[in-house]
């Protein structure tokens, strides 16, 4: 079975801090993404990876960056927290196969509070 | 756009009720379609999978049809159980790399 490990699964922070949030996969996968959940809003995609030091802005990037060094590892960065990114986080990866049906596979995601 | 339409919430329902939770779709062309369950305080799984027109999506009970046609993929359940009290998201496959379109989410409550 494929296991997505996030580091964390609460976190408060305060406005302003540097915010790491870590995600793990260990089944090879090209792909790696990050989302935040809302009430309402669903799921929408912050940044995806399909290849190490490759990366390319989803739907809502501002204010978040990402690193991803290892295959296995996919960080998301807030560079300086503010409140209104109180919000659940998930991290999923799949294959990699372009214009095929390979399903997500997501951790246990971190609820994020900025105080 | 792509986007996602999911019937609202909550759903709540009495045990071995039948559940029908609707969803369409606006995409380009005609993608794998997905439902995902997120359990209170988890992450998501994968529930089930169509990935072409008049394919049926089956697990644990649940089935989905892929319309392309109504462009459609409503997700069914003769008989629910307590334990089927869950969020549950509707999404497809859009581009390249994988990236999932999702719904909003609907909320189903059982109640025995």
């Amino acid at each position: 079975d494929v296991k997505v490990t996030q580091s964390s699964r609460y976190l408060v922070k305060r406005t302003g801090e540097k915010v790491f949030l870590e995600c793990v996969q260990d089944m090879d996968h090209e792909n790696m993404f990050w989302y935040r959940q809302d009430p309402g809003l669903g799921l929408r995609l912050i940044y995806f990876s399909y290849d190490v030091k490759m990366k390319e802005k989803g739907d809502i990037p501002e204010g978040y960056s990402v690193s991803r060094e290892k295959k296995e590892r996919f960080s998301l960065i807030l560079e300086s927290a503010s409140t209104n990114q109180t919000s659940m986080y998930l991290c999923a990866s799949s294959l990699q196969y372009l214009g095929g049906n390979q399903p997500q596979h997501f951790g246990d995601g971190t609820r994020l509070s900025i105080l | 756009g792509n986007s996602v339409t999911q019937m609202e919430g909550p759903v709540t329902l009495s045990e071995e009720a039948f559940l029908t939770i609707n969803c369409t779709y606006t995409a380009t062309g005609y993608p794998s379609l997905f439902w995902y369950v997120q359990y209170p305080g988890e992450g998501l799984q994968l529930l089930l999978k169509a990935t072409k027109a008049d394919d049926k999506g089956s697990n644990k009970g649940f089935e989905a049809t892929y319309r392309k046609e109504t462009t459609s993929f409503h997700l069914e359940k003769g008989s629910v159980q307590v334990s089927d009290s869950a969020v549950y998201f509707c999404a497809f496959l859009s581009g390249g790399y994988n990236k999932l379109i999702f719904g909003a989410g609907t909320r189903l409550a059982v109640h025995p």
